[in-house]
């Protein structure tokens, strides 16, 4: 079975300074990861995923993310928030391809302060 | 060009009506999801359709039902239509080769009277 966990619900930041937004997954075998991100009445767009390459994955809008085996994470970084970032942020595991079993996090609510 | 489409956005409806959601894709991908997001954010995949063939099917009521006239579309055709199935409904699709990289549409919100 394979479940994913995003620590914290809302996170608050103010603009010019980091983000970390955590993800926990849990799986028997070697997944895929995938962070999205939802702006207001929107739909999902992909920020990166992490597919067995390498374990630093760079992404769209200066985001990264590291795949750490041994603490079976997945979080979410940027050096440098900006309001457009404000959204929510859906950590997502897969098992396999063609859409087999997906499984998104909760969601975590990043809030920018001027 | 948009690349997964949905229609109509905004559907407002009474109890026990029969709608339906359409779903379209212009990516060439083998296979299409229905995704269900609450009031409260949380996305639960209902279906997905492989080259035509249903392979993940969760226990949604069998009030929903899924129908693809082809590989590019996707419906969703639910029946006597209850209060909790107000939500926004997502089509996603993705090709087999990438990782299982989802492309999402713009979601269709529901609201049942």
């Amino acid at each position: 079975a394979q479940s994913v966990t995003q620590l914290d619900s809302h996170v608050s930041v103010s603009e010019g300074t980091p983000v970390l937004l955590r993800c926990n997954y849990s799986s028997s075998y070697s997944p895929s990861l995938f962070w999205y991100v939802q702006h207001p009445n929107k739909g999902l767009q992909l920020l990166l995923k992490y597919t067995s390459a390498a374990t630093l994955v760079k992404g769209i809008n200066g985001f990264e993310a590291e795949f750490k085996k041994s603490e079976t994470s997945f979080h979410l970084t940027k050096p440098s928030a900006h309001m457009s970032d404000a959204a929510e942020y859906f950590c997502v595991v897969t098992k396999g391809t063609g859409g087999f079993k997906t499984i998104f996090g909760a969601g975590t609510r990043l809030f920018v302060k001027a | 060009d948009t690349a997964v489409s949905q229609t109509p956005k905004y559907l407002v409806t009474q109890m026990g009506n029969d709608k339906s959601i359409k779903c379209e894709q212009n990516l060439g991908h083998d296979t299409m999801y229905w995704y269900k997001q609450d009031s409260k954010k949380f996305l639960k995949i209902m279906f997905s359709y492989n080259n035509k063939e249903l392979i993940i099917n969760e226990t949604v009521p069998n009030r929903f039902s899924p129908k693809s006239p082809d590989k590019a579309h996707l419906n969703l055709h639910i029946n006597s239509l209850e209060l909790g199935d107000s939500a926004v409904y997502f089509c996603a699709s993705s090709p087999l080769d990438s990782g299982n990289t989802q492309y999402f549409g713009p979601g269709t919100r529901l609201t049942v009277l």
